[in-house]
């Protein structure tokens, strides 16, 4: 399972933190990746932490304004978001690799993070 | 970055139809594509990896096949519960793209 953090509401230029609580498998032997879905839209990749913190990758649209980092100690994945602008506003989702030290199937999604971006 | 375009963007079908999503690559991503199903307030759902591997599971009504940059996603007979949005994603290079979904309606 995958067990996010609740509800955020933020001003725009403010950042925002989210959490993603593993369970039930070796946390940090699997990759973690974050995904967001605004209101209608699609989906859209904003990056991924590898297994055991070897290595990362953000979308090009991203870089510079997101981190994810990983704490094995409590098995939580984090998404911080900064500079946060009104088109921020979205469900921001957590998603495990399908197999050890792999990329881009995801098999376990997390219930997902309401972030609200407005004045 | 790698572009996904899905189409149709809206399939109204009936109970029993086979019906057909295509995906296309900007460029060749060889079969390093996923399929997803996501119903109102839910997260996706994997069907279908490395464009033609059914996800254990997933009912055999669902097939995928593609290579390159052209992708297509079956559902042989539909049933109730297949009424739902689909994405296709690449997972090229650690890097990954999302189509813009198709709306499987009645």
């Amino acid at each position: 399972h995958l067990v996010q953090s609740g509800p955020e509401v933020k001003k725009p230029g403010a950042s925002v933190k989210v959490s993603c609580k593993a369970s039930g498998y070796t946390f940090a032997a699997y990759g973690i990746s974050w995904v967001r879905q605004a209101p209608g839209q699609s989906l859209e990749w904003l990056g991924w932490i590898s297994a055991f913190n070897v290595d990362r990758n953000y979308a090009h649209k991203f870089q510079g304004r997101v981190t994810i980092t990983t704490d094995t100690s409590t098995n939580t994945a984090y998404l911080e978001l900064r500079s946060l602008i009104s088109d921020d506003t979205a469900v921001y989702y957590c998603a495990r690799d399908r197999w050890s030290s792999s990329f881009g199937v995801f098999d376990i999604w997390g219930q997902g993070t309401v972030v609200t971006v407005s004045s | 970055d790698i572009q996904m375009t899905q189409s149709p963007s809206t399939l109204s079908a009936s109970v029993g139809d086979r019906v057909t999503i295509t995906c296309r690559a900007s460029q060749s991503i060889s079969d390093w594509l996923a399929w997803y199903q996501q119903k109102p307030g839910k997260a996706p759902k994997l069907l279908i990896y490395k464009a033609s591997t059914l996800e254990s599971g997933v009912p055999s009504r669902f097939s995928g096949s593609g290579s390159g940059t052209e992708f297509t996603l079956t559902i042989g007979s539909l049933q109730p519960d297949d009424f739902a949005t689909y994405y296709c994603q690449q997972y090229h290079s650690h890097s990954s793209t999302f189509g813009g979904g198709t709306k499987v309606d009645i």
